[in-house]
């Protein structure tokens, strides 16, 4: 079956450390992958997206992801953490049609 | 900005009653989506909807829901005969595009169903 899977369910930073968080997705052919954020109290918003080409994403708030094929990954990454990115991320994938398939979320407080 | 907005934030009903959702997608967009969140477990997709009728649906979307879009504004879900299991925060989203183009998925903030 088509799924996402997010290893980390929590994770504890401090400021200013460096953030990756997993992302394996398990199907083989065309898909397009998602990270979602969400802040406490919000509505879950776009981070970034990968369809094609460079497989090194930039989205907002200095987060950057990277698709590795080969590895079926789509690690979130980013080089030092503030306390404001204290949130839940989800990764996602649509492999077909119009149904975006979410991991479980990892929730990450940054400590100040 | 415009944003996603659903009513109500939080809704308590008794198992077996009927339970209206509603969302207010951004205006210019095309295509609407239900997912749902029971707690401690995956945002996990129920419905997509598109030019007035249901483009997919997943195994949960089952008979007891139903989606309308009443109008020219809102879009709706429906569940007919609660079910303790029904307990979840369901999210609307919209998207200007179809996910499996280039969409981008804006999401409301959700509304906490509990059925007692």
């Amino acid at each position: 079956a088509q799924s996402v899977s997010q290893h980390n369910h929590h994770v504890i930073l401090s400021e200013a450390a460096s953030l990756e968080l997993g992302c394996n997705y398990s199907y083989g052919g065309t898909v397009n992958l998602f990270w979602y954020v969400q802040y406490p109290g919000q509505h879950l918003q776009l981070l970034l997206k990968y369809f094609s080409g460079d497989p090194l994403v930039k989205g907002i708030k200095g987060f950057e992801a990277e698709f590795i094929k080969s590895k079926f990954s789509f690690n979130l990454r980013k080089p030092s953490v503030q306390w404001s990115d204290t949130a839940e991320y989800f990764c996602a994938a649509v492999y077909a049609g119009n149904m975006l398939t979410f991991g479980g979320g990892t929730r990450l407080m940054v400590k100040p | 900005e415009p944003e996603v907005t659903q009513t109500p934030s939080h809704q308590v009903t008794q198992m077996g009653q009927e339970v209206i959702l509603r969302c207010v997608p951004i205006s210019n967009h095309l295509y609407f989506y239900w997912y749902r969140q029971i707690l401690g477990q995956k945002v996990e997709f129920l419905v997509s909807f598109y030019n007035n009728e249901i483009s997919e649906k997943s195994e949960i979307f089952d008979d007891q829901f139903s989606v309308e879009r009443p109008d020219g504004s809102n879009f709706t879900l429906k569940i007919r005969s609660t079910k303790l299991e029904d307990s979840a925060m369901y999210f609307c989203a919209s998207s200007l595009y179809g996910q499996a183009g280039t969409g981008e998925l804006f999401f409301g903030e959700g509304s906490r169903l509990t059925v007692l």
